[in-house]
């Protein structure tokens, strides 16, 4: 079955400190894959995509993923966390033009001041 | 640019009263579809629509209807509402399917409480 993993639930990280969130996949085909982020009591957010060309994409508010292909990995990365991007991260895969999104259960990025 | 709007924000409902979550978007979008967040579940799709006058099951329709008379609004009904319906729910857009790498805008949220 197609699916998407973010092995952590929770990422704790001081302040000003370089911050991961991981996510791997299992799909088919080539597929596209999105960061979304929800801050509290809020709609989420789109962050960045891959869809094509470069590994590493840059996003909204400083952040950049990778994308690799061998390790079926798309993990999100910041060099400096800041105390507001303390919120919810969702990974979400798509394998080809013809399936949903497939989501992530998120993981919670807490950044310490 | 008002984006998606969801209505209400938040509603407590009893069991078995049935109610209409509200979605309408501005963007031109033909592409839209309601969720629902659970704790440690990520999101779910409940159901969606590619265009006016078409809509589709996700993952988790039952207990759910839509229709998407135009193009701007795709309401959610709750036919008779259970416990197990509690949850936040999410109205998303985007111009195109979303598997062909269009970003998917989402309202504010609905947080359901059914008692």
């Amino acid at each position: 079955a197609q699916s998407v993993a973010q092995p952590e639930d929770q990422v704790n990280v001081a302040e000003g400190n370089p911050l991961t969130v991981k996510c791997t996949y299992s799909v088919s085909g080539n597929p596209y894959l999105f960061w979304y982020v929800q801050y509290p009591n809020r709609g989420l957010q789109f962050l960045l995509k891959y869809i094509t060309g470069d590994n590493l994409v840059k996003g909204s508010y400083g952040f950049e993923a990778e994308f690799n292909k061998s390790q079926t990995s798309f993990h999100l990365k910041k060099p400096s966390a800041l105390v507001s991007d303390s919120a919810l991260y969702f990974c979400a895969v798509t394998p080809d033009s013809n399936y949903q999104l497939i989501w992530g259960a998120g993981t919670k990025l807490i950044i310490k001041p | 640019n008002a984006g998606v709007t969801q209505t209400p924000k938040f509603q407590v409902l009893k069991t078995g009263q049935s109610m209409t979550l509200q979605c309408a978007q501005d963007m031109n979008h033909e592409y839209m579809s309601w969720y629902r967040q659970d704790p440690g579940m990520g999101l779910r799709l409940i159901h969606y629509s590619v265009g006016a006058g078409i809509t589709d099951q996700g993952e988790v329709p039952n207990g759910y209807n839509v229709s998407r008379s135009t193009t701007e609004d795709f309401p959610l009904r709750l036919l008779s509402a259970a416990p197990s319906q509690t949850s936040v729910y999410f109205c998303a857009s985007s111009l195109a399917v979303q598997s062909s790498g269009n970003t998917i805008y989402f309202g504010e949220g609905s947080w359901l409480t059914v008692v």
